[in-house]
């Protein structure tokens, strides 16, 4: 079936320094699946960051990119420069041809002072 | 002004008991989902419903039961708990079909004993 993979948690970085997150996907059921990162904050539900529905586009929100390969099937998340607010879990989904959602196991970010 | 809400926050709950989860949004929504997480797993679809009185198998039902009485509301029902329900529960709805995104409530967390 289809699948997500992420870089495993929980990642330490510190403020102003850069960011990449790790996603893979396997989709048998589907050539093109949309992709996503959703984030989660402390006490909240998990909030879209960011999609791509178009393989070779790339996506942007609050300063976090992310770029449809097709060719590696993959999906990484990257931020320039990240900052204390962007401590969260993060994941990264697909969506199948089954109209589901399939989701990562989630990162962890935590961004010290 | 959430726009989808879960409630409880959080439950502790004996082997053998009934649990039920209650799920409401204000989107307007006519999909809602219950997905479980539990650590090293990714969120994973429990039921879902596109309309009210109506409700859908997801990839892990066994154990649960879900009613939605009302466009609004949709719960999660445990009739017999068992251990390995141990999970944090989340609700999420979306517009018509599977779409591009979907919002999610704060999430239950469910323990077990």
């Amino acid at each position: 079936g289809d699948s997500v993979t992420q870089t495993e948690g929980p990642v330490t970085v510190s403020e102003s320094e850069s960011l990449i997150i790790n996603c893979t996907y396997s989709a048998t059921s589907i050539a093109y699946p949309n992709l996503f990162w959703y984030v989660r904050y402390p006490g909240e539900g998990l909030q879209l960051l960011l999609k791509v529905i178009t393989a070779g586009q790339k996506g942007s929100s609050r300063g976090f990119e992310a770029t449809y390969n097709k060719e590696t099937t993959s999906f990484h998340l990257q931020k320039a420069s990240v900052q204390e607010s962007d401590s969260a879990v993060y994941y990264c989904a697909l969506r199948s041809n089954t109209n589901k959602v399939v989701f990562g196991t989630g990162t962890r970010l935590q961004v010290l002072p | 002004e959430a726009a989808v809400t879960q409630s409880p926050r959080s439950k502790v709950a004996v082997t053998g008991g009934k649990v039920t989860l209650s799920c409401h949004q204000t989107n307007n929504h006519d999909y809602m989902y219950w997905y479980r997480q539990d650590t090293g797993h990714g969120l994973r679809l429990i039921h879902y419903s596109y309309v009210a009185d109506s409700t859908e198998k997801g990839d892990i039902p066994d154990g649960y039961k879900a009613s939605r009485p009302s466009q609004e509301n949709f719960s999660l029902i445990l009739e017999l708990a068992s251990l390995s329900q141990t999970a944090v529960y989340f609700c999420a709805s979306s517009d018509w079909g599977v779409s591009y995104e979907q919002y999610f409530g704060p999430g239950t967390r469910l323990t077990v004993l």
